[in-house]
């Protein structure tokens, strides 16, 4: 089954800038993925999924890359705010072709 | 638009004792999960149901068992409580199961066991 490793735990970014979460993964058969943001005291909210035929999609000051020939996934924040902090998880599925498989998350800080 | 409700929001139990966690979701989705959620270890999988009455296991289902008495509704029961155990119990729901289904995650239960 997949397994998906996340980094960098911690990310504090200013104001402005842009924040970029990297998660690799060991099954090059693996066809979907998606990232979650997880506000404090809250669930997690899905921000965007990607299918492995897809390289970049870009959504709403959120970029996506896939590099399957690496086996790695990026979430880039583009002019982070402070809305944007919170702790971001990358995931993928599991050995149950249900449910998913979650990275470690990434605690993001956003500061003026 | 949809919502997922968990209840309690707050458990806190004794070492031993059976508690029940519950989750409702108006998405009308067939597939719920229960996921436990600790700090450093991110989340991982205990029971899911693909439809009404189905209970299927996940990585982590020993210690405890579950119930989909709805399609609405599935619940969680820690069915011996550890000491000083915390974690946050995280239901979730999709619309079809399998690797391409996205999911909405509820906004938790915080277990702690004195």
């Amino acid at each position: 089954g997949e397994q998906v490793e996340q980094r960098p735990p911690h990310l504090s970014v200013r104001e402005g800038d842009s924040a970029i979460i990297i998660c690799t993964y060991t099954d090059s058969a693996t066809a979907y993925f998606s990232w979650y943001k997880q506000e404090a005291g809250a669930g997690l909210q899905l921000l965007m999924s990607v299918l492995s035929n897809v390289d970049r999609k870009e959504e709403q000051g959120l970029t996506v890359l896939l590099n399957k020939k690496d086996k790695r996934l990026s979430l880039n924040l583009t002019a982070a705010h402070p809305g944007d902090s919170a702790v971001y998880f990358c995931a993928g599925p599991n050995n149950y072709a249900q449910g998913l498989t979650f990275g470690l998350g990434t605690r993001v800080s956003v500061f003026p | 638009g949809g919502i997922i409700t968990q209840t309690p929001k707050f458990l806190i139990g004794q070492e031993g004792q059976k508690l029940t966690l519950k989750c409702q979701q108006n998405f009308n989705h067939d597939t719920m999960y229960w996921y436990r959620q600790d700090s450093g270890k991110g989340l991982r999988l205990i029971y899911y149901s693909i439809t009404e009455n189905d209970l299927q296991k996940g990585d982590l289902s020993e210690g405890y068992d579950a119930s989909r008495e709805k399609k609405s509704s599935f619940s969680l029961t820690v069915t011996s409580a550890q000491k000083n155990e915390m974690a946050v119990f995280l239901c979730a729901s999709s619309i079809r199961g399998g690797n391409y289904a996205e999911q909405f995650f509820g906004p938790g239960t915080r277990l702690t066991v004195l």
